[in-house]
């Protein structure tokens, strides 16, 4: 069946450092792919999203590219805040689905 | 702006007992799924309802069950409390667009449930 793998965290930055999270999935047909951020306390938000091969999502400076010769959509921001420090899950939803399948999640920490 | 709203934050219960969680959205839905958030597993799903009265079953269901008697609400119900369904539950919901590949899930703030 359809799955998503993710890094395992915690990834540790310091403030203004690059980010990248991988992110792989599996899944047969066209997927659309998902970012989605969990602040501490709080439920999970939408990040950005790719619904076909070579679309680029992006939000709040975060980005990620949907590579279909690779099946991966790994997440990349050029200069990290404190206040991005959550947790972030990489997810997908299959064609014809509506459930989405969700990687395990990947703690993100940055220190000033 | 969406609201999916959930009953409680914090809830603490006894082996045993019979646990209702309620989740209720405001923007006319059709779909609401029930999540269980645990640490290395990220998000499984346990039921979701396409339409009122409706539900099926997610993958991991066992020890679960769901009631969707109005649109906008969505409970998910323990019918015997066990520790190992201590867990952070998560409700969402889904807008359907015209084309099923735009379409975004949207959370509740989640509810922390610890059986003793």
């Amino acid at each position: 069946g359809d799955s998503v793998t993710q890094m395992e965290g915690p990834v540790t930055l310091s403030e203004e450092a690059f980010l990248t999270i991988n992110c792989t999935y599996t899944a047969t047909g066209y997927p659309s792919l998902f970012w989605y951020v969990q602040y501490p306390g709080e439920g999970l938000q939408l990040l950005l999203k790719a619904t076909k091969a070579d679309d680029k999502g992006s939000n709040k400076g975060f980005e990620a590219t949907y590579r279909k010769e690779t099946t991966s959509f790994h997440l990349e921001k050029g200069s990290v805040q404190v206040s991005d420090s959550a947790v972030y899950f990489c997810a997908l939803r299959g064609t014809g689905f509506q459930k989405l399948v969700f990687g395990t999640g990947t703690r993100l920490l940055v220190s000033p | 702006d969406v609201k999916v709203t959930q009953s409680s934050r914090y809830l603490v219960k006894r082996t045993g007992e019979k646990v209702f969680l309620e989740c209720v959205q405001d923007m006319d839905h059709e779909n609401m799924f029930w999540y269980r958030q645990d640490p290395g597993l990220g998000l499984r799903l346990i039921y979701f309802s396409y339409d009122v009265k409706m539900k099926e079953k997610g993958d991991i269901p066992e020890g679960y069950s769901v009631s969707r008697e109005k649109k906008e609400r969505f409970s998910l119900i323990l019918e015997s409390a066990s520790t190992n369904q201590t867990s952070m539950y998560l409700c969402a919901t889904l807008r359907t667009s015209g084309a099923a590949s735009t379409d975004t899930q949207y959370f509740g703030p989640g509810t922390r449930l610890t059986v003793l």
